[in-house]
Parts: C-alpha cells; structure tokens; sequence
C-alpha cells in the first residue's frame, strides 16, 4: 500500500484478555519495527525485523509480549494476559534495508494502534 | 550506547516568535540524528536528518537544524511560528555503524498561541 497501515486503530480489553496488533508495511520494504508510547513517555524500542527474522527483539518488555512476520510482510503484535501498564499507542513502522543502496535512515510510521486495558 | 535528552516536555510562542526545541545525545561512534514531528492523531513523519554531510540541515515546513559535536548538540529551530506547527516533536539517534534501531527522546509538544 501507499502507507504504513495499522489496524485497529482502538482496541478496549480487559484485563487478562490476550491482543493482536497488526501491522501492513509499505510494500518493498524488508526492515519493520515496533515500538510503544505511553502517555508523557517518548517512543519505546520493542522490536526489529529483517526479513522475516527478528535480530533485535530487546525492547520486548515481557514474555507476555511476542511478535511474528510472515511473507516479509504484514507483521502482528501479540500481547497475552493484558495488565494495565500495557495501556499504550502502539506504533509500527518500516524501512528499506538499512544496508541498502537506497536506504536513507527513515522511518515511515503508521498512524498506531491505542490499546485500552481496562 | 545511544541516548536522546530533550529539555522542556512543553514549549509555547506567539506565533511569528522564533521556535527553538532543544535536543542533546550521547552517542560510541559517529551518530546519524533526526527530527520527527506528530501531529494530533497521526503517525510520525520525518522532519529532517543528519548523517554526517553538512551539519547545518534544512527540512520541511521551514524548520532547520545543527549539528553541534563539541556541545552533542542538535536543537531544531525556525525563525517564525505558525500555528499549524503546533505538534509533538521528537528527537532521535541512531549509530552510524549500525543504523536501524532509532532511540528516540521523550519528546516536546510545541504550543502556538495567536
């Protein structure tokens, strides 16, 4: 597509309820990250994937969270037995190969998922 | 390992006044900075980029940065504000050697009053 496109946009769960996140990347590019915001916080590093391998999976705050590529494309976010603290934007965002000829050090987000754990 | 400070959570002008947003990081190896800018209910989008060419970089919408070694500085300025700058504005780092883990700062919401 022409952008990145997250979905959903809002999520209300309660806790212990388990969330998917999903994530459509632009089209061609291989690099795709994920990370958090919370209220007042900045942007919070959660994982990185190349390809469909994840190198970087530091930022992945608990076991409860996982995430998954397939096709070298869409990606999901899962999170199992929501807390509160889990209360979020979710963002997600790609690049082109940052070894690439073309890559230029951007990142194009999408618009994020809000996660509402009540 | 990369770090991004950002002073000031908020910062208000009157709009046409000089917008100044400071941003300091801590970086092993040669860094590559950035700006990003969120406005209310979107994603965020590339303001503008240093990767070691000119300290002095030009973006969108008017703004421009410094690069500043000595100081680990790269504070994002633009002489006058408009209202429709009034956003959240990240600051972000990454290593040159290995540049696809952004770290990002705790960000600065820009306020433009009339």
């Amino acid at each position: 597509g022409a952008g990145v496109s997250q979905s959903p946009s809002n999520k209300v769960t309660e806790k212990g309820k388990d969330v998917e996140l999903r994530c459509d990347p632009i089209s061609g590019h291989t690099a795709l990250y994920w990370y958090r915001q919370s209220l007042g916080q900045g942007l919070e590093f959660l994982i990185y994937f190349q390809g469909n391998s994840a190198p970087d999976k530091s930022g992945l705050p608990s076991d409860r969270f996982s995430a998954e590529r397939t096709g070298g494309s869409v990606s999901t976010l899962t999170i199992q037995r929501t807390q509160q603290e889990d209360s979020a934007v979710y963002l997600c965002a790609s690049s082109s190969d940052f070894l690439a000829g073309d890559y230029t050090g951007e990142l194009f987000f999408g618009e994020g998922s809000r996660l509402t754990v009540l | 390992a990369q770090s991004v400070t950002q002073l000031g959570s908020h910062v208000s002008v009157s709009e046409g006044a000089l917008v100044l947003l400071r941003c300091n990081y801590s970086s092993s190896v040669p860094p590559y900075l950035f700006w990003y800018v969120q406005y209310p209910n979107q994603g965020l989008q590339l303001l503008l980029k240093y990767t070691s060419a000119a300290t002095l970089v030009k973006g969108i919408n008017g703004f421009e940065a410094e690069f500043k070694k000595s100081e680990t500085s790269f504070h994002l300025t633009k002489p006058s504000a408009h209202m429709s700058d009034a956003a959240e504005y990240f600051c972000a780092v990454t290593r040159s050697d290995s540049s696809y883990k952004l770290i990002f700062g705790s960000g600065t919401r820009l306020l433009v009053r009339p």
